[in-house]
């Protein structure tokens, strides 16, 4: 079955660096992959989404990479600020449209 | 943007009671929706697949008869808890997507069960 890793479970970041996610997964590649933030007692919010035969997105301060040979995204925050502090998840989703979720990695921005 | 609205977003309720969760897609229609049930700590776990019309598919190791799902609109599903256990105490959480739209989910804010 598919397995998708998400390779720190905390990270410590300090304010205005750049914080990076990575995000493994094992088995078939994925039509697309997104990524979530979520906060304590809500619900994931969607950030940015990614298509197999796209290599990287960005949106304001957040990019994502995708690199299906490795079988690996990552996630960038850059000018990290404190709000930035959540978990962020990444998910994939394959032609049945069911989005199956990573562990997740808490991220703290110190200031 | 696109809101799903989910309710309550709190509940406890007595071992033996049912509980409905209510989860509606507010300006899109979503023939599909999805349930999830996330534990402390841990990533979120599809529970079962909505289907507008149709019965609901539900994952492995997920009892149907228990978590009754029922999607009569193209904006609304409902999860019903039935004959609750304190081991069913966790956070449900329920998303939507506009139909035919290469886009990210939207979730609703959850619901905290507390079964006592």
């Amino acid at each position: 079955s598919q397995k998708i890793e998400q390779n720190s479970e905390a990270l410590n970041i300090q304010e205005g660096k750049t914080a990076t996610l990575t995000c493994n997964y094992t088995n078939y590649s994925p039509a697309y992959l997104q990524w979530y933030r979520q906060d304590p007692g809500r619900g994931p919010v969607f950030l940015l989404l990614i298509r197999e035969n796209e290599k990287e997105k960005r949106k304001e301060r957040l990019k994502v990479t995708f690199d299906t040979t490795l079988k690996q995204s990552l996630f960038h925050i850059t000018a990290s600020q404190p709000a930035d502090s959540a978990t962020y998840l990444c998910a994939l989703a394959f032609g049945n449209e069911k989005l199956t979720f990573g562990t997740g990695t808490r991220l703290t921005i110190i200031p | 943007g696109a809101v799903v609205s989910q309710h309550p977003s709190r509940v406890i309720c007595k071992s033996g009671t049912s509980v409905k969760i209510e989860c509606r897609s507010l300006d899109f229609q979503a023939t599909t929706m999805f349930w999830y049930r996330q534990f402390p700590k841990q990533s979120l776990m599809l529970m079962a697949t909505s289907n507008e019309g149709s019965k609901a598919t539900y994952e492995q190791g997920v009892e149907k008869d228990k978590f009754l799902i029922n999607h009569a609109s193209l904006t609304l599903s409902t999860l019903t808890v039935t004959s609750a256990h304190p081991e069913d105490s966790s956070f449900y959480i329920c998303s939507a997507r506009e139909d035919r739209k290469v886009a990210g989910y939207t979730f609703g804010s959850g619901t905290r069960l507390t079964v006592v």
